[in-house]
């Protein structure tokens, strides 16, 4: 079965420096690799997703992600931070088992954004 | 607009008593599925649907049922509530297939039971 890792619980950075989320999966084949943004009292936003191809994949909102087949990593960054970037991220791995396309998802990161 | 609505956003009830969350969807997709969400556990995947009258069950399935009659409707039913699954309530769906893959979240719904 898939999972998915998010080390870090809480991160608080100021804003206009640079941002980089980590997240770590398991799954046994090529993974379909997904961010999500999640705004206070908001639903999920999809950020980006990768599914082949290109290892650096480019997102909505300035954000990109790198896929590490060899570190079973896809992490989140941004270049600069802006206030508004404060949220909770949700790392996902997508498995198409049997019909069900499931996300497994991680438990998650809040980000801070400090003046 | 494409979205995916949920209904009610914010709901008490009590142990026991009945009760439907609502989820509608104007993109014509296949694919739904309810999660919930829990503070230190993410999403959980509850019960999901691939077409019209196919439903199966996800992760966390005990205590909620579901239906698809109609593609464009998929309600989570909680016969008989308890106090342990209060919680955040989101309904997705996805065109599905490869490239398409890939869920659209409904804005949720927070219900507690007391």
């Amino acid at each position: 079965a898939q999972s998915v890792t998010q080390p870090d619980i809480h991160i608080t950075v100021s804003e206009g420096a640079s941002l980089e989320l980590r997240c770590n999966y398991s799954y046994g084949a090529t993974p379909y690799l997904f961010w999500y943004v999640q705004s206070p009292g908001q639903g999920l936003q999809l950020l980006l997703k990768y599914f082949s191809g290109d290892t650096l994949v480019q997102g909505i909102k300035g954000f990109e992600a790198e896929f590490k087949r060899s570190q079973s990593s896809f992490n989140l960054r941004k270049p600069s931070v802006h206030w508004s970037d404060a949220a909770e991220y949700f790392c996902a791995v997508g498995a198409a088992n049997f019909g069900n396309e499931k996300l497994t998802f991680g438990t998650g990161t809040r980000l801070t954004i400090i003046p | 607009e494409a979205q995916v609505t949920q209904n009610p956003r914010y709901l008490i009830t009590v142990t026991g008593k009945k009760l439907t969350v609502t989820c509608s969807q104007n993109m014509n997709h296949e694919y739904m599925s309810w999660y919930r969400q829990d503070p230190g556990l993410g999403l959980r995947q509850i019960y999901y649907s691939m077409n019209v009258e196919v439903t199966d069950k996800g992760d966390v399935p005990e205590g909620y049922k579901v239906s698809r009659k109609e593609k464009r409707n998929f309600p989570l039913i909680l016969e008989s509530p308890s106090p342990n699954q209060t919680s955040l309530y989101f309904c997705a769906s996805s065109l599905g297939g490869g490239a398409n893959y890939g869920y659209t979240f409904g804005s949720g719904t927070r219900l507690t039971v007391v």
